[in-house]
């Protein structure tokens, strides 16, 4: 069972559009992040959440707006898609920090904007 | 802002010989941890290393700690083909509630 699972993997789309990315992890944790790798591989945390809750929010425009229905899940819809929004979008879930683990990742969405 | 430099930058070895990579930071640290991410693939995690910790070992893989440098290595020893990947450190701060904050990374390619 994968632990972490995004869809899609692949998304084009046209500037102006509006699409989600969504996100489950199976691995019971409280929390779920958003990163984006740009195309010279830099990662940077987006959001953050925690059972549900928004913990972190990166000074990202408005037009990402991450939702978590349950802790299992958190989906980026993504809106107005500008060619800057061009990268590959990072699920990933984690322990509480003091359990002192790693993080798991999902398998990436590499999203271009035409 | 980024919170890691990564040194070196790219680094070509052959099969057999030990690759280290180094990785430095700004703030204070909860824990440091590296990871593998292979071309085109999602990140991969390797090891942690505790704020309070100096050495950690992982099967072939060596992590070092200075806290007093802000620095750490990852050492991988009798390195394979398959270890070519890019290498990543990240830090996770006292207050950033668990955030990663990662260095531009190392792309090590391992010549058979």
């Amino acid at each position: 069972d994968t632990a972490v699972s995004q869809t899609p993997k692949y998304l084009v789309t046209q500037m102006g559009n509006d699409k989600s990315i969504k996100c489950e992890q199976n691995l019971g944790h409280d929390t779920m992040y958003w990163y984006k790798q740009d195309s010279k591989k830099f990662l940077k945390i987006m959001f953050s959440y925690n059972n549900k809750e928004l913990i972190i929010n990166e000074t990202v425009p408005n037009r990402f707006s991450p939702k978590s229905p349950d802790k299992a899940h958190l989906n980026l819809h993504i809106n107005s898609l500008e060619l800057g929004d061009s990268a590959v979008y990072f699920c990933a879930s984690s322990p509480p920090p003091a359990a002192g683990s790693g993080y798991t990742f999902g398998s990436g969405t590499r999203l271009t904007v035409v | 802002s980024q919170q890691g430099e990564e040194d070196p930058q790219a680094l070509s070895i052959q099969e057999g010989e030990n690759a280290t990579m180094n990785c430095s930071y700004k703030t204070s640290i909860n824990n440091l941890q590296w990871y593998r991410q292979n071309s085109g693939r999602g990140l991969v995690h390797l090891i942690l290393i505790r704020s309070n910790e100096r050495e950690k070992h992982s099967g072939r893989l060596r992590v070092t700690l200075d806290t007093s440098k802000k620095s750490s290595s990852l050492l991988i020893t009798a390195s394979r083909a398959a270890d070519t990947a890019s290498y990543f450190c990240a830090t996770v701060g006292g207050t950033s509630y668990g955030k990663l904050t990662f260095g531009q990374g190392t792309i090590l390619t391992v010549h058979p």
